[in-house]
């Protein structure tokens, strides 16, 4: 039972970049979610979908891109990764209110 | 958008002792939820809450729903040393609406 994996789960990349970082759950969950960690910050909600095909933004969208095309899958691309986007991303899923979450990507950007 | 505050912020405590720590809202939430998460891991979900009033234990965890609706409390009985960690609340004001955070409460157990 695999649960919810993320790859990569280090990334190092330089400004103006486009990189994505991927999710993937077993569980068959309607939703999913990515969420940012920063210091001070806690979690702050990226993106969010409730169904293949149907995404939402979160608390933080700007500078972010998802798709959805099949209910397992919910990558996460930064178009032109910035410095301030250096962070650690997790994504989740649910199906009812709980959510549960990945290990985590720790991205860089220099 | 809505705020959990989360206190306090960070405790030390000595390894025996029990912890108390506290999520308050200025909105009403249907659910609560405590997390933890370890070094360089995802949270783990702990305990869950869904009624007003409602008391859970998971261990020598015990989290309660608060009588207004919003507020939560989560207390770790004789402390360990594996009960380091960030421990997150979490509420859901209604049916589809995401879960808001609060900023964590940074456990540390001195053996």
């Amino acid at each position: 039972d695999a649960g919810i994996t993320q790859s990569p789960r280090y990334k190092i990349t330089e400004t103006g970049r486009q990189v994505t970082l991927m999710c993937h759950q077993t569980w068959s969950h309607s939703y999913m979610f990515w969420y940012r960690q920063d210091l001070g910050h806690g979690l702050r909600l990226i993106y969010y979908s409730a169904a293949a095909d149907i995404t939402d933004k979160g608390e933080v969208p700007d500078g972010y891109v998802v798709s959805r095309s099949k209910t397992e899958n919910f990558p996460l691309t930064l178009e032109s990764a910035t410095r301030s986007q250096t962070s650690v991303y997790f994504c989740a899923s649910s199906q009812h209110v709980e959510q549960y979450f990945g290990p985590g990507t720790r991205l860089t950007v220099t | 958008g809505q705020q959990l505050n989360q206190s306090p912020q960070s405790m030390f405590i000595q390894e025996g002792e029990d912890v108390s720590m506290n999520c308050t809202s200025s909105s009403i939430f249907n659910t609560w939820l405590w997390y933890k998460q370890d070094p360089g891991e995802g949270p783990v979900l702990l305990i869950a809450l869904y009624k007003a009033g409602e008391l859970t234990s998971n261990g020598r965890l015990t989290a309660q729903f608060g009588i207004t609706r919003k507020d939560s409390f989560l207390n770790i009985s004789a402390s360990i040393p594996s009960d380091v960690g960030i421990y997150f609340c979490a509420g859901q004001a209604s049916g589809n609406t995401p879960l808001v955070f609060g900023k964590g409460t940074r456990l540390s157990v001195i053996a």
